[in-house]
Formats: structure tokens, C-alpha cells, sequence
């Protein structure tokens, strides 16, 4: 069976540090992995994905994360954080073989303090 | 603009009283899907559709129906409403059906079942 894990309810960090928001993930065959943003009030916002190719993908907003087939990882990350990226960040993914059922972590809420 | 659309946003019902939550996009997506989110549970997907008249199960199906009569409609039906499907519901949209597009997340609806 597929699953997410965002082992982390909370990150808090200063403006200007880097952050990481981690995500693991478990699935029989090859996967898709998204991540995806929400802001107070808001749907969903897509932030990058991988799909095949180089492991490390740049996405919206000067976020990237990094494929890693061995630790089954995909964690989010951000050279200097800002204020306006305090959100909620949720990590998905879908196996390859399976067109229809996307899995989403249970979300990881970002804390930037100026 | 590119979007997809849900009514009501807000919506406060009784017990077993019928209701529809109506989805619509405007980008011609095959891929359609509705999710529930609640804290600390994240999003889980209710039901999904890869084209007209084509519907799955998501992981949380119980208690609710959907149909895919139009390409750019996808309906939530909940014929008997309880309050443990009180939550905040997202409709979503994505292109093609092989899994590796983002998906495209509507408002959200608020649904309280008193």
C-alpha cells in the first residue's frame, strides 16, 4: 500500500535561514512525487514535482527538493526563508502503475519568525 | 482565467438532509477528484474520475456519490449526511490521465452536518 509520512507537525524557523520540510514515502513501484502549499483559507497551491530525470527539482517560489530513491525521501527545501512562506506544506505521491489514487501527507505547518 | 470553481463555499445542514457540492473547471482536464481534509488526518481522496462517465473509489468513499456526465462537472453527492462528514471538501483537476501532472485545487467547502 502507498503512504506519505511528514514526520514533523511543525517547523519553525527564522527569516533568512534555510528550511527543510521532510517528507518519506512508501510504494511498490516507481513514484510521482508532488508537493503542494496552502495558504490560510486557500485550496491548494502546486509547488514542483518529480517525475523522472535529474533528482533534484526546482520549483515555485525559490523551493526545490530532493529525490532520494534510497532513503525513499523527497524533502522540501529553501536556501533563506521568508515571512510570506509561513503555510501549510503537504507532500503526495503516486505510484506509477496507479493512474488514479494520489497520497497525501498529513501536512507539515510552517513557521517563518522575522 | 484557469480555475476550478465549487458551490457552495460554506454550507451548514442537518442530518440526512440531501446535499450537492458542485465542481466545475474550465481547462478541459480528463482528471478529476474530490478530497476531505481534517486536522491532523490531511487530505484523503473521496472519489476520482479519469473521464466522462469514468469514476473510482478513493480511500474514504462511504457516504458519499459522484457522476461524471460532463467533462468540466464533477458533483459531490451526499444523500444522508452525517456529522462525521463534517469537514472541509476540495475538489481538484489535472490534465491527461497518467498521474504525472499537478493537480489544480478549487476554494474549498466548508460542510458543518449538525
Amino acid at each position: 500500500a502507498q503512504s506519505v509520512a511528514q514526520p514533523e507537525d511543525q517547523v519553525n524557523v527564522a527569516e533568512g535561514n534555510p528550511l527543510t520540510v521532510k517528507c518519506t514515502y512508501s510504494v511498490s513501484g516507481n513514484p510521482y512525487l508532488f508537493w503542494y502549499v496552502q495558504y490560510p483559507n486557500r485550496g491548494l497551491q502546486f509547488l514542483l514535482k518529480y517525475i523522472t530525470g535529474d533528482n533534484l527539482v526546482k520549483g515555485s517560489y525559490g523551493f526545490e527538493a530532493e529525490f532520494n530513491k534510497s532513503q525513499t525521501s523527497f524533502h522540501l527545501k529553501k536556501p533563506s526563508a521568508l515571512v510570506s512562506d509561513s503555510a501549510l506544506y503537504f507532500c503526495a505521491v503516486r505510484d506509477r502503475g496507479s493512474q488514479g489514487n494520489l497520497i497525501f501527507g498529513k501536512g507539515t505547518k510552517l513557521s517563518v519568525k522575522p | 482565467e484557469a480555475q476550478v470553481t465549487q458551490n457552495p463555499r460554506y454550507l451548514i445542514t442537518v442530518t440526512g438532509k440531501k446535499l450537492t457540492v458542485t465542481c466545475s473547471q474550465n481547462m478541459n482536464h480528463e482528471y478529476m477528484s474530490w478530497y476531505r481534509q481534517d486536522p491532523g488526518l490531511g487530505l484523503r481522496q473521496i472519489y476520482y474520475s479519469m473521464n466522462v462517465e469514468v469514476t473510482d473509489k478513493g480511500d474514504v468513499p462511504e457516504g458519499y456519490k459522484v457522476s461524471r456526465k460532463e467533462k468540466r462537472n464533477f458533483p459531490l453527492i451526499l444523500e444522508s449526511p452525517s456529522p462525521n462528514q463534517t469537514s472541509l471538501y476540495f475538489c481538484a483537476s489535472s490534465s491527461g490521465t497518467s498521474g504525472r501532472s499537478e493537480q489544480y485545487f478549487g476554494p474549498g467547502t466548508r460542510l458543518t452536518v449538525t
